[in-house]
């Protein structure tokens, strides 16, 4: 019974380079959430998406940002020509359906750090 | 602007006793708040969560108390223990096609042996 598997765990990049994270949300989930957490701070809203749809982008930066969520395969949340302010831990979560009571999550994964060099 | 508020910033309990984190919101379409729990490089753990129609729900150890006219919410955590030491979060959303969590900063809970 596998939770949100992110990948990679810790990802290092230097300054223009991109970098892409992978999220397989809980079995059976379609819907999935990507926050952002900077050092000691609260997670911030990114991107909502269900299976092949963007649904809600509106925490994302219009630049350099971009995610996905195919019929087949992971969520990605793919970074282009990163800079030292991306260096946060980003989560994906995932739910069955949209709003939740206890038992419908939305649950996290472990997160992906990432550091920009 | 922020949107959900928690306080203490910080919490130091001995072993035994209770601790209690206070959240307040802005925004009264919120109608789903859960709080999560989270240790150091881990990610959220979703904890309990509570809906407007009830002023308190309990769960083991935990317990969050809902204030609607007041527009706060508590979790409390009977008889704390060291392995409760984590950052807690309080998390607000509007029940619908989005459902995005809306946190506040989060709150370091210490249990003192």
């Amino acid at each position: 019974n596998a939770g949100v598997m992110q990948n990679p765990r810790h990802l290092v990049r230097r300054r223009g380079q991109e970098a892409r994270l992978r999220c397989s949300p809980v079995k059976g989930h379609s819907h999935v959430y990507w926050y952002r957490q900077l050092p000691e701070e609260g997670l911030k809203f990114m991107v909502y998406l269900q299976k092949e749809n963007i649904i809600d982008e509106s925490g994302m930066p219009k630049e350099r940002f971009s995610a996905e969520f195919p019929k087949e395969g992971p969520s990605i949340l793919r970074i282009q020509q990163v800079v030292r302010g991306d260096s946060a831990a980003y989560f994906c979560a995932s739910s069955p359906r949209p709003g939740g009571l206890k038992g419908e999550g939305p649950y996290f994964g472990p997160g992906t750090r990432l550091t920009v060099l | 602007q922020q949107q959900v508020k928690q306080s203490p910033q910080s919490l130091i309990v001995q072993k035994g006793g209770i601790s209690i984190i206070n959240c307040a919101y802005e925004n009264t379409a919120f109608d789903y708040f859960p709080w999560y729990q989270q240790f150091p490089g881990k990610g959220p753990a979703l904890l309990i969560a509570i809906r407007p129609d009830v002023s308190e729900k309990k769960e083991g150890r935990f317990t969050i108390s809902f204030n609607k006219s007041a527009k706060q919410f508590s979790l409390h955590i009977m008889d704390s223990q060291p392995g409760d030491s984590a950052t807690y979060f309080c998390a607000a959303s509007i029940s619908g096609a989005n459902s995005k969590l809306t946190f506040g900063k989060g709150i370091t809970l210490s249990v003192r042996p």
